[in-house]
Formats: C-alpha cells, sequence, structure tokens
C-alpha cells in the first residue's frame, strides 16, 4: 500500500460526459502527479501540482482539467468524453517538487462507451 | 514521439542470474532518470532513481547504469528471484520543468 488513495477504482460513462477523479497524496507529500495509460503504452505524464500551484504540464487536453485543493488532494476533470479517453488514470505524489520518488494509486480505470 | 524507449517488451531470466533491463532515450534535456515496477492491478512502485551527474547507483540487489553520451539507461537486478517477475518501466525528467515521461515497459518474468 502506497498511501496514495484514488476513487472511484472504476468508472463507466458515456460519450460526451463529464467525470471527477479523485485522489489523496501520501501525508506529507505535496505534489501530486496525474499520469494516463492507454492500452498498451506507456504512462503519459498529465500535470503536477505542488502545493496547490500547478507546476508542470505534459500532454494535457484542453477537454481535461485539474485542481489540487488546500488539503492537498487533487481532482482531475474529464469533459465531453470520447472513446478515446478510456484509459487507466493514475494518480502519484511526492515530497518534494518533481523530485524524488513518486507514490503511485492504485488507478481509476475510466471505460468510455 | 516517444522520447523514452524500452525496446524490448518482455525478457525472461533464470532465478539467481542477472536481469538487465535497457532504455534508450533522445532528450538532451533529461536530467533525472527513474525504473519503477509494476505488478498487474496495481499502480507503479519507485525502484531506483539516478542523477545526470551519475553514471551508477546502487541500493541492495537493483543497480541503474547511465551512459549519457549513447543516452543510454540500464537496470541491472543480481540476483534475480521470481518475485521480481513485473513490468519495469523506465521514466526521465526533462531539466526545463517537472514534466515525466515513460517507456513502455519491459515484462520480466523469473523463471525458477
Amino acid at each position: 500500500d502506497s498511501g496514495v488513495t484514488q476513487t472511484p477504482k472504476h468508472l463507466i460513462t458515456a460519450t460526451g460526459q463529464r467525470v471527477t477523479l479523485r485522489c489523496s497524496p501520501r501525508s506529507g507529500d505535496l505534489s501530486v502527479y496525474w499520469y494516463q495509460q492507454s492500452l498498451d503504452q506507456g504512462l503519459q505524464f498529465l500535470i503536477q501540482y505542488y502545493n496547490g500551484e500547478e507546476r508542470a504540464k505534459g500532454n494535457i487536453l484542453e477537454r481535461f482539467s485539474a485542481q489540487q485543493f488546500p488539503d492537498l488532494h487533487s481532482e482531475l476533470n474529464l469533459s465531453s468524453l470520447e472513446l478515446g479517453d478510456s484509459a487507466l488514470y493514475f494518480c502519484a505524489s511526492s515530497v518534494g517538487d518533481g523530485i524524488g520518488e513518486q507514490y503511485f494509486g492504485p488507478g481509476t480505470r475510466l471505460t468510455v462507451t | 514521439d516517444q522520447q523514452v524507449k524500452q525496446n524490448s517488451p518482455s525478457l525472461s531470466v533464470q532465478e539467481g542470474r542477472i536481469s538487465i533491463l535497457n532504455c534508450d532515450y533522445t532528450n538532451s534535456m533529461f536530467d533525472y532518470f527513474l525504473w519503477y515496477k509494476k505488478y498487474p492491478a496495481e499502480g507503479p512502485t519507485f525502484l531506483i532513481s539516478i542523477s545526470s551527474i551519475k553514471d551508477k547507483n546502487e541500493d541492495g540487489r537493483f543497480t541503474v547504469f547511465l551512459n549519457k553520451s549513447a543516452k543510454h539507461l540500464s537496470l541491472h537486478i543480481v540476483p534475480s528471484q521470481p518475485g521480481d517477475s513485473a513490468v519495469y518501466f523506465c521514466a526521465a525528467r526533462e531539466d526545463t520543468g517537472n514534466q515525466f515521461y515513460f517507456g513502455t515497459g519491459t515484462s520480466l518474468t523469473v523463471i525458477p
């Protein structure tokens, strides 16, 4: 158990809908990272927050947005969902800002039908 | 454009022998490299990291080697154990920010 929690574990929704994925980092970690893993793909970095501020942006679509709240939990919002958005979404946390080991949650499996 | 590549999708090794997992990268701005292990239905687990100012880092059975001129990274596991059977990802960070790039993974099977 990494100490990072993600909810929900599974999500099935229809195209055009909007969903919110939630992540609680390990106690004491200030950074939260979001990744997408599609079928047969490596992990694609989406976005990173450090202590509430956006610090780095990767291949995140404009339909996706994220935020980190004062209690350090983070939410990833996916809107106007398309079939291609079906993937595993991982959240990770670390103590430092982009450095040091990242602890990953178990992931949220999103299926868009 | 895959900036971090793991060209071997799978690798089988006998228990007790050395496992060598390889990773190549194209971006000379990477300054920090990591290896992760992933079991099915779980998130990746951090194994070991190395800064670009070093060429070797060791932690128990795991050693990572960095060859900057060749833009090549390798993870050595000695001795290999059946519990090491998992998918291994290498990752790299750009020094211009905190963007992380992952390879597609190598599935290691350690045969008892």
